[in-house]
C-alpha cells in the first residue's frame, strides 16, 4: 500500500512569507499528527487530526495551523515566515492517533 | 509532560557488533515507539511496543512499562544499521502527543 506522502520535499521560501505542506495520509487512516524536527530542539509536536478535528496543539504560536479534510489529507500552514522555523517538517499517520505511526519523508523549509 | 531520556546518546560499532540502546520515561507510558531515522531524514517506525517484548529480524525490543523504561536490542549490526534511532511515547489518555526523546546517533563501521 501507498505510505505518507509529503509534498513538497524541499521549500525555500523568504521572512515574512506563508507557505503551506501537504500530507496524505495511508489509506484508511484517520489521525495524521506533524511534527517539527531542528538540529537543537530535536522533534517536536506541533498537532494531531483526526476525522477532521484537532485534538491536541504544541506549544507552537498561533502563525502555525492545520487542517484535515474529509479525506483524511492533512495541510499545514506557517504565517509570517521567521528564520527559526526552517526545520525539516514531518507529517505521521496512524488508525487511531495513540497506534504506530507511519512518517511520510518531510518538508525540509529554509527560510531565508 | 512526559521525560524520555535516551542513552547511550552516541554509538560507534564495528559491523557484526551487537548494541543496547536504553529509553527511560519519567512517567509511566503509553504507545511507546521506536524508530530510525536514515541520513536521508526518513523516520521509520521499528517497533509498536507498549509492553512486552517483539522482535523483527535482527532487531527485538522490549517495554517494561511498570519499570518506565524500554530496550533495543541490534544484533550484528550492519553499516546499514546506521542513523539515529528514536523512541517515543504518550501518557495515554486524550494526549495524542507523542514526545519524542533526543535519540542515539548509531555509526556502524565496515
Amino acid at each position: 500500500k501507498a505510505g505518507v506522502t509529503q509534498t513538497p520535499r524541499y521549500l525555500i521560501k523568504t521572512r515574512g512569507q506563508q507557505v503551506t505542506l501537504s500530507c496524505s495520509p495511508i489509506s484508511g487512516h484517520r489521525s495524521v499528527s506533524w511534527y517539527q524536527q531542528t538540529p537543537g530542539q530535536g522533534l517536536q509536536f506541533l498537532f494531531e487530526y483526526f476525522s477532521e478535528t484537532q485534538r491536541n496543539k504544541g506549544n507552537f504560536p498561533g502563525r502555525f495551523s492545520g487542517r484535515q479534510f474529509s479525506n483524511s489529507r492533512s495541510e499545514m500552514n506557517v504565517s509570517t515566515l521567521e528564520l527559526g522555523d526552517s526545520a525539516l517538517y514531518l507529517c505521521a499517520s496512524s488508525l487511531k492517533g495513540f497506534d504506530g505511526y507511519t512518517f511520510g519523508s518531510g518538508t525540509r523549509l529554509t527560510v531565508v | 509532560g512526559i521525560q524520555v531520556e535516551q542513552s547511550p546518546p552516541d554509538l560507534i560499532l564495528q559491523e557484526g557488533a551487537n548494541s543496547t540502546l536504553r529509553c527511560n520515561f519519567s512517567d509511566s507510558v503509553n504507545n511507546l515507539q521506536w524508530f530510525h531515522q536514515n541520513p536521508w531524514g526518513q523516520l521509520i517506525n521499528l517497533f509498536y511496543i507498549p509492553s512486552g517484548t517483539k522482535q523483527n529480524g535482527r532487531l527485538s525490543a522490549t517495554t517494561v512499562a511498570t519499570e518506565r523504561y524500554s530496550l533495543l536490542y541490534i544484533s550484528s549490526s550492519q553499516t546499514t544499521d546506521s542513523g539515529v534511532y528514536f523512541c517515543a511515547g504518550n501518557s495515554g489518555g486524550s494526549n495524542y502527543k507523542l514526545t519524542f526523546g533526543k535519540g542515539t546517533l548509531l555509526t556502524v563501521n565496515p
